[in-house]
């Protein structure tokens, strides 16, 4: 079974130019999750999706930063204008919501390292 | 809200020596703990969970960690280390009702010297 599917696994840009990441998450996982991990830090969550509904973005920095999961399987996360602040990994998970104990087991895919020069 | 503090930022130790990792939480709620392993350049791969029953529980690569709920710790272990488990080591929770929000400590990085 394939895991969490992110892409490009590293991106250098210049200041104020756009960037996207992408995330297929694991096949039947209804629940999709973009974390930012600066370096020698844990990850913070962006933003969940709940399939296509976006039920937690308090955290995502809505002047330059957008989402989308817009069929409730794969979602881009998208920088406009990127800030050299924004220099970080971008981790995407997923898990497979609904009931039960297992429901909030989250997987993580491999990440996307973005320099901003 | 909920919050995680590993209380090492750096752990040396030998290869086949023991090793554990310090974990303490705080939330006024009830709370899943985690612990996630993240080799260099990787991602983070589950190491180990604790939803229910048993406080000890046993993880992938021989790690295991004890739930103790009075000491709101979630200590990780293993018994005898290799080169391989050089890594950092992320301890989180969310918790089972509300916001349901995984937080994350600060990691450990653990290296093992030969």
């Amino acid at each position: 079974e394939a895991g969490v599917v992110q892409s490009p696994r590293y991106k250098i840009i210049e200041k104020k130019q756009p960037v996207a990441f992408w995330c297929n998450p694991i096949s039947g996982h209804n629940t999709l999750y973009w974390y930012l991990q600066n370096l020698g830090q844990g990850p913070e969550l962006l933003i969940r999706y709940e399939n296509e509904e976006a039920v937690d973005d308090s955290q995502l920095p809505k002047d330059r930063f957008s989402a989308e999961r817009l069929k409730g399987v794969d979602s881009t996360l998208k920088i406009q204008p990127a800030e050299l602040g924004d220099s970080a990994v971008y981790l995407c998970a997923s898990s497979l919501g609904g009931q039960g104990l297992t429901k909030n087991i989250q997987y993580f895919g491999a990440g996307t390292r973005l320099s901003v020069l | 809200a909920q919050s995680v503090t590993q209380l090492d930022s750096q752990v040396p130790v030998f290869e086949e020596a023991p090793v554990e990792l310090r974990c303490n939480y705080s939330s006024s709620v009830s709370v899943y703990l985690f612990w996630y392993v993240q080799y260099p350049n990787q991602g983070l791969q589950l190491l180990l969970k604790y939803l229910s029953g048993s406080t000890l529980v046993k993880g992938i690569n021989g790690f295991e960690a004890e739930f103790n709920k009075s000491q709101t710790s979630f200590h990780l272990r293993k018994p005898s280390v290799h080169i391989s488990d050089t890594a950092e080591y992320f301890c989180a929770v969310i918790t089972i009702q509300g916001a349901q929000k995984l937080v994350f400590g600060q990691g450990t990085r653990l290296t093992i010297n030969p």
